[in-house]
């Protein structure tokens, strides 16, 4: 299994420029989130998703979109990118189960707006 | 929503000391508190947790105590390793998680642990 992956690793982005982030889970998990990592400021929550078809806001969603298309699967896009989005961003996913809380990480993409 | 405080921000330790790192939580309603560890250029990963029906948790050398009364939650590591030496995280559930049926956690601001061999 290779768990949670995210494409691509690296990007350096123009001030205006668009560009989509894809995460992917093969352990068949209901629930995945986006991530932005900044120093000093730990890891903020842009937006989740629930299922299939199914998405929503979370502490920092602005300047953010997002589409859960298929279960696997969880896109982030930067409609226009600023200098303020550049972080490392981080995909996760976790069971629906009350059994198990646990986030499953993944190796993150860091993006530079210039 | 929930704001999590966690300290310190950098802690240095000799191998085989101990280690503590704590974080407070503003919302009374959460009710998990997961700890994660994060390596350089990797993803956080959970390496122990706990629920708000537990005082403490132990896992080998690592430990988490929980303050309900007192909304506030530590990290124990003992017989620190240089493999130790990382940033580390605690979190709270978002009172919300239930209702929306999402997982969510709100994230301390991380500890950098360097354990010096």
């Amino acid at each position: 299994n290779a768990g949670v992956t995210q494409t691509p690793k690296f990007r350096v982005l123009k001030t205006g420029q668009s560009m989509t982030l894809l995460c992917a889970q093969d352990m068949n998990h209901e629930y995945m989130y986006w991530y932005r990592q900044d120093p000093g400021m730990g890891l903020r929550l842009i937006h989740y998703s629930v299922g299939e078809g199914t998405t929503a806001k979370g502490e920092v969603p602005d300047g953010y979109n997002v589409s859960r298309l298929k279960k696997q699967n969880f896109l982030l896009g930067l409609e226009s990118a600023a200098p303020s989005q550049t972080s490392v961003y981080f995909c996760a996913s976790s069971y629906s189960s009350a059994l198990s809380y646990e986030q499953y990480f993944g190796p993150g993409t860091r993006l530079t707006v210039t | 929503g929930e704001n999590v405080e966690q300290h310190p921000s950098t802690l240095s330790v000799q191998e085989g000391d101990s280690a503590v790192i704590k974080c407070t939580y503003s919302d009374s309603a959460s009710n998990y508190f997961p700890w994660y560890k994060q390596e350089l250029g990797k993803g956080p990963q959970l390496i122990i947790d706990i629920r708000s029906n537990v005082g403490e948790k132990k896992d080998q050398r690592i430990a988490v105590t929980l303050n309900k009364t007192a909304k506030h939650f530590s990290l124990h590591i003992t017989e620190t390793q240089p493999e130790d030496s990382a940033v580390y995280f605690c979190a709270a559930r978002d009172r919300y998680s239930d209702q929306t049926g999402a997982n969510n956690l709100f994230f301390g601001t991380g500890t950098r642990l360097t354990v010096i061999p």
